[in-house]
């Protein structure tokens, strides 16, 4: 069975900081990986996906790195904000499954 | 632009009421989900569908059944609630199986169980 970890639980940075979330996953058979913010009482949005092929991906401020072989993923926020505070949730897909770790709270001070 | 779209929104029952949760999709996606989400645990798959037509169980799918009305909607129903059962559900489609295409997802309904 895929577990799916993200350390830490909770993240408070200033504004300006750049953010360094971090997934771990236990079966490196994975189809993609994808990187989702949630806000609160809101749904899930889609951040960036990984396919099983690349290394990495960028959108913006945002770029995830994927290291199959280590089980590893690695999503950098450059230049922080306080509207970047929002839970962050690291996903692995098999064939059809998305696995969920528990997230990322970050807060962005002012 | 509407995406996936739940009703309702908040729900509050007794243990042992029967209710469903609705969801659609405006986006001809082929593929449904439904997820549950508890304090400190990730999103666990309910039930899915690959396909209008068919559906099959996740991880948790103990106390729930679903239909895929048709390509645009994908109910869940509890028969007889539990408090266990108190969660925030999502529901989220996708444009087909084995792509590399993300899931949607709605907002999310979210149900006490007294």
């Amino acid at each position: 069975k895929q577990e799916v970890t993200q350390i830490p639980a909770a993240l408070s940075v200033p504004e300006g900081e750049n953010l360094v979330l971090n997934c771990s996953f236990t079966d490196s058979a994975i189809y993609n990986l994808q990187w989702f913010r949630q806000d609160p009482g809101k749904g899930l949005t889609s951040l960036l996906l990984i396919q099983s092929s690349q290394r990495e991906q960028t959108s913006g401020r945002l770029n995830a790195s994927l290291d199959k072989s280590s089980g590893r993923s690695t999503l950098y926020i450059a230049a922080s904000q306080p509207g970047d505070s929002a839970t962050y949730l690291c996903a692995v897909s098999d064939d059809y499954k998305l696995s969920f770790g528990a997230g990322t709270t970050v807060t962005v001070r002012a | 632009n509407a995406g996936v779209t739940q009703t309702p929104k908040f729900q509050v029952l007794k243990t042992g009421q029967s209710m469903t949760l609705q969801c659609a999709q405006d986006m001809n996606h082929n593929s449904m989900y439904w997820y549950r989400q508890d304090p400190g645990m990730g999103l666990r798959l309910i039930y899915y569908s690959a396909s209008e037509g068919t559906t099959d169980k996740g991880e948790v799918p103990n106390g729930y059944n679903v239909s895929r009305l048709n390509k645009r909607e994908f109910s869940l129903r509890l028969e007889s609630a539990a408090p266990s059962q108190t969660s925030v559900y999502f529901c989220a489609s996708k444009s087909r199986e084995y792509s590399n295409q993300p899931q949607h997802f709605g907002d999310g309904t979210r149900l006490s169980i007294l």
